[in-house]
């Protein structure tokens, strides 16, 4: 079946630092959701991308969606201690699936 | 704003009991859909249902069940629970287009022991 990595697994940064995650799939997908955990907290949708090569901005996150639509990331610049949760990648695969093949996620932890 | 309900927010239960997770949206969403999270894991789904009475199969639906007879409601069933399935369940609903994001419950964690 379709299987998504995301890497990497943990990341630990510095107040201030980027920080960047990657999510790639073994087949082509239709569009890529990116969510955001907080610490306790439940997965809370923050962007979609359909379009090969899209590239989205919010506030200091960016996200890419890759040529081929087989890879994404999400890049913040400047972290804040904000930022802190588990970031995970979901792909849809073919129109009319309504299945999300979520990533395992990376846990940012930022120290101030 | 969507709310999505999950009945009960911690759960104990013992080996063999039959479970009821009980899930409620208030948008009329069309997609329901039922996840597990485990540390490392991330979230796996279990079934997810597209309409009333319609269920698929996730990607690991051994030991559970579903049952959606009302849209707003999509129930979760361990007919027999065993200790491999103590874990993090999350609900979610959406529109029923492919662009539409998932929104989900605030989770039951439900320990079997």
């Amino acid at each position: 079946g379709q299987q998504v990595m995301q890497i990497p697994q943990y990341q630990h940064v510095q107040e201030g630092e980027d920080f960047t995650t990657y999510c790639n799939s073994s087949t082509t997908l239709s569009n890529i959701q990116w969510y955001k955990q907080r610490p306790g907290g439940h997965p809370v949708f923050l962007i979609q991308l359909v379009k090969s090569g899209e590239v989205k901005k919010q506030k200091r996150l960016t996200f890419q969606f890759g040529e081929a639509k087989k890879n994404s990331s999400l890049h913040i610049t400047a972290t804040q201690t904000t930022d802190v949760g588990t970031y995970f990648c979901a792909g849809r695969t073919g129109a009319g699936s309504y299945q999300l093949t979520f990533g395992k996620g990376t846990k940012l932890s930022v120290i101030p | 704003d969507v709310k999505v309900t999950q009945s009960s927010r911690y759960l104990v239960k013992r080996t063999g009991e039959k479970v009821f997770l009980e899930c409620v949206q208030d948008m009329d969403h069309e997609n329901m859909f039922w996840y597990r999270q485990d540390p490392g894991l991330g979230l796996r789904l279990i079934y997810f249902s597209y309409d009333v009475k319609m269920k698929e199969k996730g990607d690991i639906p051994e030991g559970y069940s579903v049952s959606r007879e009302k849209k707003e409601r999509f129930s979760l069933i361990l007919e027999s629970a065993s200790t491999n399935q103590t874990s993090m369940y999350l609900c979610a609903s959406s529109l029923g287009v492919e662009v539409s994001p998932l929104h989900f419950g605030n989770g039951t964690r439900l320990t079997v022991t």
